[in-house]
């Protein structure tokens, strides 16, 4: 049983524009969300992180949304580069105890 | 500082071999988890210690298995290798483990590579 969900395996956005990518889950009880970026060959590093308690965290080009009633959150990227071409995990805690990753969605950006 | 070591990095073996992996974390973290990764599942985790003691453990058999030592150095033990255990494993590291979520940041090494033949 997924608890945390990708549902798009692949996403292709031209340089400049904007990319969002989507997970959704499934338990209410999850505290804390957190995107991840994996680049081949590499172990994942940490990219952004939202607190349940929100709805909006922003660093830099990223920022997350959090939809709680839809049980929804997005990365989104702003603008583009071809440095973010990757592999991108959401992860969900819950109870502060494990963190529960999806199953990724590789991101193109094309010039 | 240096990061989050794994060794070996490649491993080739045969159905019902064993194996261990093992993990050195960053210097001063205490907390190391255990993660395998294949296409069809994505990211999952196996289990975390910290200070020595199993803290967390994920939904896998029996057959994986790990420890910690006094140094925080980590090892994971696979027995009784099947095709499906063929993976990335990964470990990562951070101060406080996972109930220091969000405040504590994971750090990932670069992986194992299991290949079961």
């Amino acid at each position: 049983d997924q608890q945390v969900k990708q549902n798009s395996p692949s996403l292709s956005v031209q340089e400049g524009r904007i990319s969002i990518l989507n997970c959704d889950y499934t338990n209410s009880m999850f505290d804390y969300f957190l995107w991840y970026k994996k680049y081949p060959a590499e172990g994942p590093t940490f990219l952004i992180s939202i607190s349940s308690i929100k709805d909006k965290n922003e660093d830099g080009r990223f920022t997350v949304f959090l939809n709680k009633s839809a049980k929804h959150l997005s990365l989104h990227i702003v603008p583009s580069q071809p440095g973010d071409s990757a592999v991108y995990f959401c992860a969900a805690i819950i109870n502060t105890d494990k963190l529960i990753f999806g199953t990724g969605t590789r991101l193109q950006v094309f010039p | 500082k240096a990061g989050v070591t794994q060794t070996p990095r490649y491993l080739i073996k045969t159905r019902g071999q064993q194996v261990t992996l093992s993990c050195s974390p960053i210097s001063g973290h205490r907390s190391v988890s255990w993660y395998q990764q294949t296409p069809g599942q994505g990211l999952q985790f196996l289990f975390e210690y910290f200070s020595e003691t199993q803290r967390n453990k994920g939904n896998f058999p029996g057959r994986f298995s790990g420890r910690q030592f006094s140094n925080s150095r980590s090892e994971m033990n696979v027995s009784t290798l099947e095709l499906g255990d063929s993976a990335l494993y990964l470990c990562a590291s951070s101060l406080g483990g996972l109930a220091g979520a969000g405040q504590d940041t994971q750090y990932f090494g670069p992986g194992t590579r299991l290949t079961v033949l």
